[in-house]
């Protein structure tokens, strides 16, 4: 196990809802970033915290939006849920720069969000 | 743009039968990381190996080997007498050692690799 941990492990909404993810990153790490995957795709990036803010964002609309806490565990809201977003959304937390293992992600267990 | 192709979308061996997952990766960037990671059915990513684009020196870890060559952009990974628990699907990632977006990684769509007994 990665120490990463993410709830809930499982949600189900209808769409035009609004919805909240959480995330524990590692201890020591201070970085998260996190990834839509859709059925049968590849993760694709959303956004990245560092230290509380926003360090790089993927091609997602403004409805998905984050925050990183000084814990730096970390929260993605989806506002306005569409069927599309239905995915396994990942979380996965990285050493600070300057580490031997910069750049090494370790992943959570996801959350599967299905939007009827 | 960066991408990162994974031609083989599945792969069905028995068991003790080597295979390899091949991977491209197109970057512009000259310093890069390349990454293979696991996935079961549990969804959870497992991390197997990193490489610069430094060092292309080919890596071997018990059962698995990864071979990165730059002059064909691949990062091809060779699991040799695969056992049932390999079954997973695979992705290989790629991501850009500096810049706004630090870490971000640029997955495959992945391999799905099963072994049968």
């Amino acid at each position: 196990e990665t120490g990463v941990t993410q709830s809930p492990t499982h949600l189900i909404k209808t769409r035009g809802q609004q919805v909240t993810l959480r995330c524990s990153s590692q201890s020591g790490h201070n970085t998260v970033s996190w990834y839509q995957q859709a059925l049968g795709q590849g993760p694709q990036f959303i956004f990245q915290y560092y230290r509380e803010e926003e360090n790089g964002r993927g091609n997602f609309p403004p409805r998905f939006s984050g925050l990183q806490f000084p814990n730096y565990s970390s929260e993605l809201n989806v506002n306005a849920l569409e069927l599309d977003d239905s995915a396994l959304y990942l979380c996965a937390s990285s050493s600070p720069l300057g580490t031997s293992s910069y750049n090494e992600q370790f992943f959570g267990p996801g959350t599967r969000l299905t939007v009827l | 743009a960066q991408k990162v192709t994974q031609a083989q979308t599945e792969i069905s061996v028995v068991e003790k039968e080597d295979v390899t997952l091949d991977c491209v990766y197109e970057t512009r960037d000259t310093t890069y990381y390349l990454f293979w990671y696991k996935q079961p059915p549990s969804g959870e990513l497992v991390f197997l190996i990193r490489r610069n684009s430094f060092d292309e020196q080919n890596e071997i870890s018990g059962r698995y080997s990864w071979n990165f060559q730059k002059s064909t952009s691949s990062f091809n990974f060779t699991i040799t007498a695969s056992q049932v628990v390999d079954s997973a699907v695979y992705f290989c990632a790629l991501s850009e050692a500096f810049g706004g977006s630090q870490g971000n990684l640029i997955f495959g769509k992945g391999t799905k690799l099963s072994v049968k007994p």
